[in-house]
């Protein structure tokens, strides 16, 4: 699986775009690029997921870059809920990863009033 | 509602004793997964198991074994709990769209 760059932390003003970037240089032609945030003590939460397309859903926004090295999540308007851990992942669709998630350190996300 | 659910919640062990973390989903899905977390870090993947029947390691498999009891159920037992092992335990499930991750069993070994 790709291996993934984030920053450590960012920050976002209540109701502003929260643009957290992540670099896959790395990935491989059948890696999807997923998203998950894990709010405290809780459970990671599958946010959006996407290969070559851009992909939107109720949640968030996934812009892929062409070449695929790199991809931005867009929260449209951030909320205090949104804080929380925010992981960028690889995924190998097939063979022997079987799926299975390799969690990097993420982006700490903090949305201020 | 449909998810994932883990008991218990929390639990304390003495070094040496045994525990089975248990673990049951109603997606009917076929894989499912134990992650541990430490604080401050990633999510670490122990193991796996891709269909009812089969289980298979993952990064960090030693002092634990695995059940796939059938399609709902899969447990993860300590068989000599170490304080190494103290831990947030998550129990998820895939359907190759998405993770569906449970609330998590807190474990302390003292």
């Amino acid at each position: 699986d790709a291996k993934t760059t984030q920053p450590t932390s960012m920050d976002c003003a209540e109701g502003r775009a929260a643009n957290l970037p992540c670099n896959h240089s790395t990935i491989s032609g059948n890696e999807y690029v997923y998203w998950y945030r894990q709010i405290h003590s809780q459970g990671p939460q599958y946010i959006i997921h996407g290969l070559k397309n851009n992909e939107t859903n109720e949640m968030a926004s996934l812009i892929i870059t062409e070449d695929r090295k790199s991809s931005t999540l867009i929260l449209p308007h951030a909320t205090l809920r949104d804080t929380a851990v925010y992981y960028c992942i690889g995924v190998n669709a097939g063979g022997t990863s079987y799926g299975k998630l390799t969690f990097g350190q993420g982006t700490i996300l903090t949305v201020h009033p | 509602n449909a998810g994932v659910t883990q008991t218990p919640k929390f639990q304390v062990l003495k070094t040496g004793q045994s525990m089975t973390l248990q673990c049951a989903q109603d997606m009917n899905h076929n894989s499912m997964y134990w992650y541990r977390q430490d604080p401050g870090m990633g999510l670490r993947l122990i193991y796996y198991s891709a269909s009812e029947g089969t289980t298979d390691k993952g990064e960090v498999p030693n002092g634990y074994n695995v059940s796939r009891l059938n399609k709902r159920e899969f447990s993860l037992r300590l068989e000599s709990a170490a304080p190494s092992q103290t831990s947030v335990y998550f129990c998820a499930t895939d359907r190759g769209l998405g993770y569906t991750f449970g609330s998590g069993t807190r474990l302390t070994v003292v």
